[in-house]
């Protein structure tokens, strides 16, 4: 089965940029895996920030921002905040598999 | 504004079937997809599967065997038996709402579901 690859931690200094990313073990990734993202706090229910590749939900920050890099999908925080330090999950669509999420981001925020 | 809220033992022994029930308040379950997904302890988030309102369902291939879901129009409510339960089934379950290929924009507050003896 395919594995939905995320970078385990990232730290981000407040007001910096940074670049969280979502790849497949094997192959390339496109818009057709339908990728999203999911920002979590402990103890929470997972919210969406992007869907679609790039498209905001309602309601989140425009400092958010999805795209395709290269053979990735990829979430942005521009001007990162202390409430961003969270976890950020993706997840990918893979047809008759379903969704398949990844391992998760340890975003910190210091 | 939608809620959804998951009822169910907290407790299952081993071998045996975990079931869980989301109730679905402030709008209907007609039209939209249904989903559980689950996350144990300080790891991350798994997909279980998903029903439509008519029935459809589609599990995750590694569970596929274990797995059947539910849907009861009348009650507004849906439902997952999850049998042959281990301790790698402990995990809080969640239950969201799927707008097709876009994303799960409803959840539930999740419920700790814990396999022991």
């Amino acid at each position: 089965q395919t594995v939905v690859t995320q970078e385990p931690s990232f730290s981000v200094s407040p007001g910096g940029t940074v670049t969280l990313t979502c790849g497949l073990s094997s192959g390339s990734l496109s818009t057709t895996y339908y990728p999203s993202w999911y920002q979590q706090t402990p103890g929470q229910a997972p919210r969406t920030l992007i869907y679609n590749t790039k498209i905001r939900s309602s309601g989140v920050p425009d400092r958010f921002s999805g795209s395709i890099v290269g053979n990735k999908a990829a979430l942005t925080i521009t001007g990162a905040q202390a409430e961003d330090e969270s976890d950020y999950y993706c997840v990918l669509y893979m047809g008759s598999g379903g969704w398949v999420f990844g391992g998760g981001t340890k975003v910190t925020v210091l | 504004q939608m809620q959804l809220q998951e009822s169910g033992p907290g407790l299952v022994k081993p071998s045996e079937t975990l079931s869980l029930i989301c109730n679905v308040s402030g709008g209907s379950i007609t039209g939209y997809y249904w989903t559980w997904i689950r996350q144990p302890a300080g790891k991350g988030l798994e997909w279980i599967g998903r029903i439509y309102d008519n029935g459809v369902t589609m599990y995750n291939p590694s569970l596929n065997s274990r797995v059947t879901m539910s849907v009861d129009t009348s009650k507004n409510h849906f439902s997952l038996r999850l049998n042959s339960v281990t301790a790698a089934d402990t995990a809080v379950y969640y239950c969201a709402r799927e707008r097709w290929l876009e994303e799960f924009d409803y959840w539930g507050q999740g419920t700790l579901v814990t396999v022991s003896s």
